[in-house]
């Protein structure tokens, strides 16, 4: 498999629950970012790693999110204590050194429902 | 973060015509404007991408046309098919923010047969 693998595909959360999420990044890629999408618009970036290291967190990640990329392969996005407006699509992306060559290669995404 | 805007936010093309997709940017630090397309319940897959050295940038029917003074970038595509159907997003980022791009709001491309 050489895409972005990313689980759960949908999440049903109550709020106030935490959740986590699963990115697996393709492979020789050293760069890893988060993104939120909502309905109707574009991504927006959430933050990124550059192998283990996390360079950038977007002010819109609040102190209940947190990333981690041990490691430098696999990332796990965690959202503490859900509340119904993080419902949205989570995306996950990589990208290797050339960028030219590879861009950002995008997972399918994670659907989150807080309820 | 308003930083890509794009138009319009939807269209209507018959089969065989030409789509045409408008994005300004406002960074002048940006060095990268990549377009991404969007099928229902999958994640963006990159397109084709342009740096502002170049003017127009052509992979098959897909066409990038890049005005660098005017900070503005188009997407063509010509001989629209119904496949074409999807959401298209323009991007743009910079080599000295780790490749971080950033999304315009999306345009809702439909391609009638």
């Amino acid at each position: 498999d050489t895409g972005v693998s990313q689980d759960p595909r949908h999440k049903i959360t109550k709020r106030g629950q935490n959740v986590t999420f699963r990115c697996d990044p393709i492979s020789e890629h050293n760069r890893l970012y988060w993104y939120r999408q909502t309905l109707g618009q574009g991504p927006e970036f959430l933050t990124y790693f550059q192998n283990e290291a996390q360079l950038e967190k977007s002010r819109l990640l609040s102190d209940r999110f947190s990333a981690e990329r041990p490691k430098g392969s696999f990332s796990t996005l965690e959202i503490q204590r859900t509340e119904q407006g993080d419902s949205a699509m989570y995306l996950c992306a990589s990208s290797g050194r050339d960028r030219e060559k590879y861009g950002y290669t995008f997972g399918s995404g994670t659907r989150l429902t807080v309820v | 973060q308003q930083q890509v805007k794009q138009s319009p936010q939807s269209l209507i093309v018959q089969k065989g015509g030409i789509s045409i997709i408008n994005c300004a940017y406002e960074n002048t630090a940006f060095d990268y404007f990549p377009w991404y397309q969007q099928f229902p319940g999958k994640g963006p897959a990159l397109l084709i991408a342009i740096r502002p050295d170049v003017s127009e940038k052509k992979e098959g029917r897909f066409t990038i046309s890049f005005n660098k003074s005017a900070k503005q970038f188009s997407l063509h595509i010509m001989d629209s098919q119904p496949g074409d159907s999807a959401t298209y997003f323009c991007a743009a980022s910079k080599d000295t923010g780790g490749f971080k791009t950033i999304f315009g709001a999306g345009t809702r491309l439909f391609v009638k047969a």
